[in-house]
């Protein structure tokens, strides 16, 4: 498709179990950014991608949680030892323009929601 | 830091109705501002934006005034439709930041 992908729109996990999150840019963007989304709050900044390197993890909340891309194109979020807090919608969201971003447009996929029992 | 406040929801209205969503920000340089929109079903996309101070965005009957001495960006509808019914995040970006921060969104629910 034309849009951003991810996948799988629904996980139900246990406490402890790793999960993977993935998305498919849209083709030909730079820049992908994942964001996080709990119930009742806004988005929350994860990490940022140019190309296949991340000058921005800052938002990562522990060691917990990793985030690749490969080929300039999918990346995937992982959470290991998943905890109860970890339940939210994950964003990923691309963008033609990388650096300086000031007036870029993000295109969002439909989240991936993450449930963890 | 920098961070963006905007009005809790649900905003019930019927439709026809005058439409305000207040967004204030706060920001260390000089920010650009935008409001986002998230239909039911669909991921989020950009409503408008506005890149420097008194600049007005819009697009589908929607607009927001970037007011730099009360450093806000409320999003206003004349007349609403049902079809606006979706939720609604104001968000800002620092250059040379590269990321956008939002605020918590605003749900609105539009009775025909």
């Amino acid at each position: 498709g034309a849009g951003v992908s991810q996948s799988p729109s629904n996980k139900v996990t246990e406490k402890g179990k790793d999960v993977e999150l993935r998305c498919d840019p849209i083709s030909g963007h730079t820049a992908l950014y994942w964001y996080r989304q709990r119930l009742g709050q806004g988005l929350e900044f994860l990490i940022y991608f140019q190309g296949n390197s991340a000058p921005d993890k800052s938002g990562l909340p522990s060691d917990r949680f990793s985030a690749e891309r490969t080929g300039e194109s999918v990346s995937t979020l992982t959470i290991q030892r998943t905890q109860q807090e970890d339940s939210a919608v994950y964003l990923c969201a691309s963008s033609l323009m990388g650096p300086g971003l000031v007036t870029g447009e993000l295109f969002f996929g439909e989240g991936s929601r993450l449930t963890v029992l | 830091g920098n961070s963006v406040t905007q009005m809790e929801g649900p905003v019930t209205l019927s439709e026809e109705a005058f439409l305000t969503i207040n967004c204030t920000y706060t920001a260390t340089g000089y920010p650009s501002l935008f409001w986002y929109v998230q239909y039911p079903g669909e991921g989020l996309q950009l409503l408008l934006k506005a890149t420097k101070a008194d600049d007005k965005g819009s697009n589908k009957g929607f607009e927001a005034t970037y007011r730099k001495e009360t450093t806000s960006f409320h999003l206003e509808k004349g007349s609403v439709q049902v079809s606006d019914s979706a939720v609604y995040f104001c968000a800002l970006s620092v250059y040379p930041d590269d990321k956008i921060i939002f605020g918590k969104g605003t749900r609105l629910h539009i009775l025909p």
